[in-house]
């Protein structure tokens, strides 16, 4: 079966601009994940669907960050306006469900903010 | 959420030595599931270990699980250049787990 996939792999922006991270999970995954991984920590939950609908986005910054799942299956991330602090790798998983499932991750977007 | 606490920090050994890692927990669990994470790269999942088992294998990977001590292992036997990675554990429940700073092994060919 495909895998997660997320684009673009890379994106470098500077600070204020907006940027947004696009993630098609596993066919058939009910629960999608998108995590925040600065270098040398692990991935910190950002926000996490089921199906189409918030589950929890208690750690995401939402004056700045936005997700949505349309029709719940890809979704897109969001963040308007960037600050050097949110560099980081972010990732995109998916899971069939949301208790105790394996997390199927992909590759990233590696953001810089300059 | 439930936040696994791997140790060490970071871990040094020559090709063909073994690795053990460890993770801790606070809260009761479903199961405990470990993951590794290559440079650049989003992390891939090694094995899944229920609550009410204690051991499980695959190939040189060896997950150790003690709920009466909220502690799990893993050990990987004979390892190569290739397991350098960064480790992290996730322990499953009825919330939503979250992810320790992990376990950077590098092995020296």
């Amino acid at each position: 079966e495909a895998g997660v996939a997320q684009s673009p792999r890379y994106k470098i922006i500077e600070k204020r601009q907006s940027v947004a991270f696009w993630c098609n999970p596993i066919s058939g995954h009910a629960t999608l994940y998108w995590y925040q991984q600065i270098l040398g920590q692990g991935p910190k939950l950002l926000i996490q669907f089921q199906n189409n609908g918030v589950v929890d986005d208690s750690q995401l910054p939402k004056d700045r960050f936005s997700a949505e799942r349309l029709k719940g299956v890809d979704s897109t991330l969001k963040i308007q306006p960037a600050k050097l602090e949110d560099s980081a790798v972010y990732l995109c998983a998916s899971s069939r469900d949301r208790v105790g499932n394996i997390q199927y991750f992909g590759a990233g977007t590696r953001l810089s903010v300059l | 959420s439930q936040q696994g606490e791997e140790d060490p920090q970071a871990l040094s050994i020559q090709e063909g030595e073994n690795a053990t890692m460890n993770c801790s927990y606070k809260t009761s669990i479903n199961n405990l599931q470990w993951y590794r994470q290559n440079s650049g790269r989003g992390l891939v999942h090694l094995i899944l270990i229920r609550s009410n088992e204690r051991e499980k294998h695959s190939g040189r990977l060896r997950v150790t699980l003690d709920t009466s001590k909220k502690s799990s292992s893993l050990l990987i036997t004979a390892s190569r250049a290739a397991d350098t990675a960064s480790y992290f554990c996730a322990p499953g429940g009825s919330y939503i787990p979250t992810f320790g700073r992990g376990t950077s092994l590098i092995v020296h060919p």
